[in-house]
């Protein structure tokens, strides 16, 4: 059963630009939830998702940030017109019930 | 507000000695704690998983406590190694099981 994949690792956008972020969960976990880490923080959750359903988007910035899981394919972390803030690591979690598990995270640079 | 907080922020320690990390948290309501290892730039390993009706969890030389009551839990790590170096998070599992995480315990075990 292979681990959570998050892809693209790395990830530069420059100013204005739209970031995609994907996440696979692990085979049968039907919860996934993203996570920022900023630089010298600590990680805050975002926004929790099961299949075609956003459940909890309390994390979220209220703009320019969008979360979806669809029925097929991997979950989409969106930021549009990104600005140098959103440098940051991001996290993807997926979960059969209770223990989460992390995937490796995407690290995206805003220049 | 859901705080985690962690002590000490760092701690350097000769390789082969016992070692408690601590972790507390304001909402008794508390649905699980887990103990995860950050490696610098990676993503993160979990631990050690307890429910909220648990008092403790063991792997090797881990254990984990938790005390609802107090609002606090902690991570033993018996006979320390210089492997072990790495950043230690703890996150309480809240509402949806979003987890509020600290912001860490750096560990540098000294060969």
């Amino acid at each position: 059963n292979a681990g959570v994949m998050q892809n693209p690792r790395h990830l530069v956008r420059r100013r204005g630009q739209e970031a995609r972020l994907r996440c696979s969960p692990m085979k049968g976990h039907s919860h996934v939830y993203w996570y920022r880490q900023l630089p010298e923080e600590g990680l805050k959750f975002m926004v929790y998702l099961q299949k075609e359903n956003i459940i909890d988007e309390s994390g979220m910035p209220k703009e320019r940030f969008s979360a979806e899981f669809p029925k097929e394919g991997p979950s989409i972390l969106r930021i549009q017109q990104v600005v140098r803030g959103d440098s940051a690591a991001y996290f993807c979690a997926s979960s059969p019930v209770d223990e989460q598990f992390f995937g490796p995270g995407t690290r995206l640079t805003v220049l | 507000k859901q705080e985690v907080t962690q002590i000490p922020a760092a701690l350097s320690v000769p390789e082969g000695e016992n070692l408690v990390l601590n972790c507390s948290f304001t909402d008794s309501a508390i649905y699980n704690l887990q103990w995860f290892r950050q490696d610098p730039g990676k993503g993160l390993t979990s631990l050690l998983l307890i429910q909220s009706s648990q008092r403790e969890q063991t792997s090797g030389r881990l254990n984990a406590s938790l005390d609802k009551s107090s609002g606090r839990s902690t991570l033993y790590i018996a006979a320390s190694q210089p492997g072990d170096s790495a950043t230690y998070l703890c996150a309480r599992g809240g509402n949806f099981n979003k987890f509020y995480f600290g912001s860490g315990t750096k560990l540098n075990v000294k060969p």
